[in-house]
């Protein structure tokens, strides 16, 4: 068990440009989430999906935000058209079934956008 | 409106003292969950409580869920600089399949 892998672990980008990010969960869990953290924030929800079907998106994901996970296995998150208020850290955590089930982060992967 | 108030937000003492960190709602959890998130990390789970009125204690860490599920309470005896961090409260309202909501956290500094 790795745990959670996010890549990168830093991106710069300018405004305007698309950006995708990566995350692999540990291999037995089905759950895998997506947050967005700002500095001096809490994690804010953005999606998860159970297996590969996507079963919540926050209405804080605008349609700029699109995630897959194709396979059940690794996902990936794009931002099309940044925005300098896109810039955060975004955290990739995965976790087994269950309501409550403890939640396992990667160490994220920060976005600047300029 | 935060569904997870945690107080205080900034916290700095000096190694050696006890503290209590907050983390309080007006909803109900099916759980609540405590993490430590150092800079540059991403959060670490400390504890799970479910049960009101349930107790946790791990080594100089003492975590108490409400009898209502709607609060919980954080407390460190003895804090050593290690203990530095963002420690942040999650909960689980429960029924569908709904992410963890987080509070906005307690910024705790232990000062040698």
């Amino acid at each position: 068990d790795t745990g959670v892998s996010q890549d990168p672990r830093h991106k710069i980008t300018k405004r305007g440009q698309n950006v995708t990010f990566r995350c692999d969960p540990i291999s037995e869990h089905n759950r895998l989430y997506w947050y967005r953290q700002t500095l001096g924030q809490g994690p804010e929800f953005l999606t998860y999906f159970q297996n590969e079907a996507q079963l919540e998106k926050s209405r804080l994901l605008s349609d700029r935000f699109s995630a897959e996970r194709p396979k059940g296995s690794f996902s990936t998150l794009e931002i099309q058209r940044t925005e300098q208020g896109d810039s955060a850290m975004y955290l990739c955590a995965s976790s087994l079934v269950g309501s409550g089930s403890p939640l396992h982060f990667g160490n994220g992967t920060r976005l600047t956008v300029t | 409106t935060q569904l997870l108030e945690q107080s205080p937000q900034f916290l700095s003492i000096q190694e050696g003292e006890n503290l209590t960190v907050y983390c309080n709602s007006s909803s109900v959890f099916s759980s609540l969950q405590w993490y430590r998130q150092e800079p540059g990390e991403g959060p670490v789970l400390l504890v799970t409580v479910v049960t009101g009125g349930e107790v946790k204690k791990l080594k100089r860490l003492t975590f108490q869920f409400g009898d209502a599920r709607k609060d919980s309470s954080l407390h460190i005896t003895a804090a050593q600089t290690g203990d530095t961090g963002l420690y942040l409260c999650a909960g689980s309202l429960g029924g569908g399949a709904d992410g963890l909501t987080f509070g906005k956290g307690t910024h705790l500094i232990i000062q040698p």
